[in-house]
């Protein structure tokens, strides 16, 4: 089976652009996960879904974040406007309730943004 | 609200000797899981082994053993035989064990940086 999968796996842009994160969930998993990773902060849970529904968005930093999970396949993360400090690593993970790999989240490569 | 402490910021070992990185954890749950990442260069974060609170044996995938001490709340990954591949940084991580809000949100570590030395 195919892995989590995030495009792109690098973004650069400007201050004040919008920018929109892609992922793509292991096929059966229930559950996906969007979490931010940053040399002061560490791996920070932004948000997450059950069966496309969003469960916790408390992790969320700012209403310039938001997250959707139109199907079982795709989630986007969007930041508008984006900041500087917004430059991070931004991982997709998702994992299942029952099945092998009960539990545990498989994480996509991650996107690195970058924001001038 | 869990906590998860890695006390070894880096360490390194040399090629085919073991090397063994430290987590403690603070919780008040009694059925949890315990996760152990690592993340090479590439940045890819990658199940190395998972314990379940509630086993009293410990987990190994090959190479890679846990020291799961849960009165203690120390959970510690032993790498034998290392490898030049080990490189990389090592997250400890908690998930509680039941269902609930907020149940199925990883709390991280900050990580220990391993190097392996030909």
């Amino acid at each position: 089976d195919a892995g989590v999968i995030q495009s792109p796996r690098h973004e650069v842009t400007e201050m004040g652009q919008e920018v929109t994160l892609r992922c793509k969930p292991i096929s059966g998993h229930d559950y996906l996960f969007w979490y931010r990773q940053t040399m002061m902060r560490g791996l920070e849970l932004l948000i997450y879904f059950n069966n496309n529904v969003p469960i916790d968005d408390s992790g969320m930093p700012e209403d310039r974040f938001s997250a959707k999970m139109p199907n079982a396949s795709f989630s986007t993360l969007k930041i508008q406007p984006s900041e500087p400090r917004d430059s991070a690593v931004y991982f997709c993970a998702s994992s299942r309730t029952s099945g092998e790999g009960t539990d545990t989240q498989y994480f996509g490569p991650g996107t690195r943004l970058t924001v001038l | 609200a869990q906590t998860v402490t890695q006390s070894q910021p880096e360490m390194s070992v040399q090629e085919a000797e073991t090397v063994t990185l430290s987590c403690t954890y603070d919780t008040s749950e009694s059925d949890y899981y315990l996760f152990w990442y690592k993340q090479p260069p590439s940045r890819q974060m990658i199940l190395v082994i998972r314990q379940e609170a509630y086993k009293q044996q410990n987990a190994t995938e090959n190479r890679f053993s846990v020291n799961f001490q849960k009165a203690a709340k120390s959970f510690s990954l032993k790498i034998s035989d290392s490898q030049l591949g080990d490189a990389a940084m090592y997250f400890c991580a908690y998930r509680r064990g039941y269902s609930g809000a907020g149940s199925y949100q990883l709390t991280f570590g900050k990580g220990t940086k391993l190097s392996v030395i030909p």
